[in-house]
């Protein structure tokens, strides 16, 4: 079975620096891509940017780029959203999901990241 | 950017009644490998999106046969023939022809 464990809620206070992880088990961890997706409180879904796990092939949009890193682990199947100076409207759930290159076709539960002084 | 807009933005439904949503793109969704890369989302309450239909009109493993997708180019309609309690929920299209884009949401509602 198909499995994306994402890690646990954050509370930051701005400025701080943070990196999620999302684990993927039940396939071939660097067969597939992995992307992230914010959704601020209330609102709907943004697609961040994809990571390929087999050479770290990385795509992020550009409505996120320079605000964001993805990485991934291929030795321990983990991928990595992090920020390196956090603001509120960081604030947000934030979901990986298994991205075959059409569609995204499994989702982590989501972690919500707090941002507040 | 691709732009996706759905309608309506909210849909109360009488259960067991038909529900449809419009996905329209400001651009052609056909990908010059002849592919369309339109997919549907369900995103229950407190829960992460699930993935309905991919590719225009294929339902994804496990999901019931009342829910179809159809349309080409740029509009595109997600169908559920007849509405449950458990379909309470907002539905997102969204394109991966280019850099993912999704559409607003449409929130169903039961009356």
């Amino acid at each position: 079975e198909v499995q994306l464990v994402q890690s646990g809620a954050e509370v930051k206070k701005p400025g701080e620096s943070l990196k999620i992880s999302c684990k993927g088990s039940g396939y071939t961890f660097t067969n597939y891509y992995i992307g992230w997706v914010r959704q601020m409180p209330g609102k709907g879904l943004e697609w961040m940017g994809i990571i390929n796990p087999g050479d770290s092939d990385t795509r992020i949009s550009p409505s996120f780029q320079g605000q964001v890193t993805i990485s991934a682990d291929k030795s321990i199947t983990t991928a990595y959203l992090q920020w390196s100076s956090l603001k509120a409207s960081d604030t947000a759930m934030y979901y990986c999901a298994l991205y075959p290159g059409e569609y995204f076709q499994h989702w982590g539960q989501g972690t919500l990241v707090t941002v507040s002084s | 950017d691709i732009v996706m807009t759905q309608t309506p933005l909210s849909s109360p439904v009488t259960l067991g009644q038909p529900a449809s949503i419009s996905c329209k793109s400001s651009e052609s969704l056909v990908h010059s490998d002849g592919n369309t890369y339109l997919s549907w989302l369900q995103q229950r309450p407190g829960q992460p999106p699930r993935l309905l239909i991919y590719k225009i009109s294929n339902r994804f493993s496990g999901v019931p046969d009342r829910f179809s997708g159809s349309g080409a180019g740029t509009d595109f309609t997600l169908k559920i023939s007849r509405v449950e309690a458990e379909d309470v929920g907002v539905y997102y299209c969204m394109q991966a022809t280019q850099f993912p884009t999704f559409g607003q949401g449409t929130r169903l509602e039961i009356k």
